[in-house]
């Protein structure tokens, strides 16, 4: 079965200082993945995505994500967290099925925490 | 560009009772999500619509959960009767078609089933 893992809960990280947000993926064939943001009370946002290509992907607000095959992860990174980048984040994978886009299956988040 | 657009934003009854929500996704998305996250957890697909058509209900409680989208614009999730655990966020999402996995989503309805 296809699924995403994250597995802290949380992150606590001083401003200034570099992120990792885990993220581990079980998938048969080539994944394609996503990390959405979810700030309180809003809906969620797309942040980055990979779909093939180079194995480090840019996104929205300075966050990028490594893609690794051999350990099936896609963390996300920042090398320099704002205080305004605490939030709510979840990797996701994308189920395919036969004759539509397919939709998303989310991991349970990860909230990050940046102190000033 | 509007996004997608939910309401009511909170809604709280009691078990037992029927409630509804109202989605309008982003105008020219063909494809329309419901996803529902209940606290402490990632968000779960329940019905996914290409244009008025279901694509995905397969983890959508049939027994008590409906949704619709009649002219393939806007859509609406009913359920009835509630129970307590669906206490939750009920998240509608829009896409285009062309560009997989990028989901934009309105702010969502809160529902506590007392």
């Amino acid at each position: 079965a296809q699924s995403v893992a994250q597995p802290e809960d949380q992150v606590n990280v001083a401003e200034g200082n570099p992120l990792t947000v885990k993220c581990t993926y079980s998938v048969s064939g080539n994944p394609y993945l996503f990390w959405y943001v979810q700030y309180p009370n809003r809906g969620l946002q797309f942040l980055l995505k990979y779909i093939t290509g180079d194995n480090l992907v840019k996104g929205s607000y300075g966050f990028e994500a490594e893609f690794n095959k051999s350990q099936t992860s896609f963390h996300l990174k920042k090398p320099s967290a704002l205080v305004s980048d605490s939030a709510l984040y979840f990797c996701a994978v994308r189920l395919f099925i036969r004759g539509s886009q397919g939709n998303l299956i989310f991991g349970k988040g990860t909230k990050l925490s940046v102190k000033p | 560009e509007a996004g997608v657009a939910q309401s009511p934003r909170y809604k709280i009854i009691e078990k037992r009772q029927s409630v509804a929500f109202w989605c309008n996704p982003i105008s020219g998305h063909a494809t329309l999500y419901w996803y529902q996250q209940i606290l402490g957890q990632g968000p779960k697909l329940l019905i996914q619509f290409q244009n008025n058509g279901v694509v995905d209900d397969s983890q959508l409680p049939k027994d008590r959960f409906s949704a619709e989208r009649l002219k393939g614009v806007d859509s609406t999730l009913k359920i009835q009767p509630a129970k307590l655990e669906d206490s939750a966020v009920y998240l509608c999402a829009s896409s285009l078609d062309r560009v997989p996995g990028e989901l934009f989503f309105g702010e969502g309805s809160r529902l506590t089933v007392l």
